[in-house]
This record gives C-alpha cells, structure tokens and sequence, in this order.
C-alpha cells in the first residue's frame, strides 16, 4: 500500500545550524508530495509540495526535491532559526484516492 | 480569502455522549476532508466530502460519520464517544473539481480538541 517514512525525532539544533528531515515514500504512480509544518497548538501549515519528478518546492528557506529513483522527498533548510521550531510531516496524495498519508511527524527543536 | 475554520476549537465531553463538529471551508473550495490526530497513531483519514457526497472513507468504525451541505460547509458526529476519541480533529479543503485535481494542496483549518473523560 502506499506509506511514508520519516526521519524519527526529534531532531535538536543550534540556531544557524543545517537542517536535514529525511522523507520517503512507497506508491504507484505519481503522487504530489508534500511538507506541512504545525506549531503548537495550531493545525497544520503547508510548507511546499511538488507535483512530478525532479520538481523542488521552496518556501521560506526550505527546500525539497521530488527524487522518483530514490522515492525520496527530503526536507532542507541551510540556516535554521528558533523560530522554526515546529514538527514537521511529510505527506503524499494521490489523485485515486484522494486523501494525504502523512509520516508520523518529525519534531524539531532550534536553540540559541 | 479567509481560512478554513473550524468549531468549537475546544470540547470536553464524557463517554457514551455524542459530538458534532462543524468545518467551514476556504471560499471556492469543493472539496472537505478529515483527519484525526492523536500522539499514538500520528494523523489518520476519516473521510471525504465532494459536492454533498463522501467520495472517499478512511478505516474508521460507523460510530463516525459526517456530511457536507450544498455550501460545501462540512460536519462530523462522533457518536457513542470512548476514551480512545480524544484527540485533535483536523478539517482541510481543496480547490479541486476533477478527478486529476485531487493531488492539489489541501488546506487545513486550526482543528478541534476533544477530550472525552
């Protein structure tokens, strides 16, 4: 069946440090892929998606590349802040089924 | 455009009671869908609405149900509630009206918490 797989956390980080969330993916076809982030508290935010092979989502410093060889989907990020502190899921969505199947979440915690 | 929004965003019931939650979603937007959170099972699918009909239904037991009304506005019952049913209810919307654009993004409103002592 279709599955993500990602990095466990959490993940501790200096401020300016890099960030690295491994995402990967098991699915027929050719799924959108997805990175949503939630605060706490809060309900998920979209961070960037891409749609087909080789795309690259980029949203506020954040980066990820659609990699169909390597079913991979991994989250990057040169510079972290405090403020990025957050847990991060990675997310597929098929256009057969329709709904997204989410990793179990990757919490990530940047200190000063 | 406001965002999807969701009520009440706090509840606390007891078990054996029954609760509705209300989803309304991005203007424009056809499509709802839920989700529950939970620590222990992370984010699972409940189901999906499309112009009034559940297009697609996660594995969850009949005691859930929902529906959506002709302003693609959208409702959840949780009938019969357990322990096990506390948890954050997410509700999200997409723009999409064809089979292909169902990859598109769905956007998710802030969710209700329920607790059920």
């Amino acid at each position: 069946g279709n599955s993500v797989t990602q990095m466990e956390g959490p993940v501790t980080l200096s401020e300016e440090a890099f960030l690295t969330i491994n995402c990967t993916y098991t699915a027929t076809g050719y799924p959108s892929l997805f990175w949503y982030v939630q605060y706490p508290g809060e309900g998920l935010q979209l961070l960037l998606k891409a749609t087909k092979a080789d795309d690259k989502g980029s949203n506020k410093g954040f980066e990820a590349t659609y990699r169909k060889e390597t079913t991979s989907f991994h989250l990057e990020k040169g510079s972290v802040q405090v403020s990025d502190s957050a847990v991060y899921f990675c997310a597929l969505r098929r256009a057969s089924q329709g709904n997204l199947i989410f990793g179990k979440g990757t919490k990530l915690s940047v200190k000063p | 455009k406001a965002g999807v929004t969701q009520t009440p965003r706090y509840l606390i019931k007891t078990r054996g009671q029954q609760v509705t939650l209300s989803c309304s979603p991005i203007s424009g937007h056809r499509s709802v869908s839920w989700y529950q959170q939970t620590p222990g099972q992370g984010l699972q699918f409940l189901f999906e609405y499309f112009s009034e009909t559940q297009r697609n239904k996660g594995n969850f037991p009949g005691r859930f149900s929902g529906r959506q009304f002709s302003n693609s506005r959208s409702e959840m019952n949780v009938s019969t509630l357990e322990l096990g049913d506390s948890a954050l209810y997410l509700c999200a919307s997409s723009p999409e009206g064809t089979v292909n654009s169902r990859q598109e993004t769905q956007y998710f409103g802030p969710g209700t918490r329920l607790l059920v002592l």
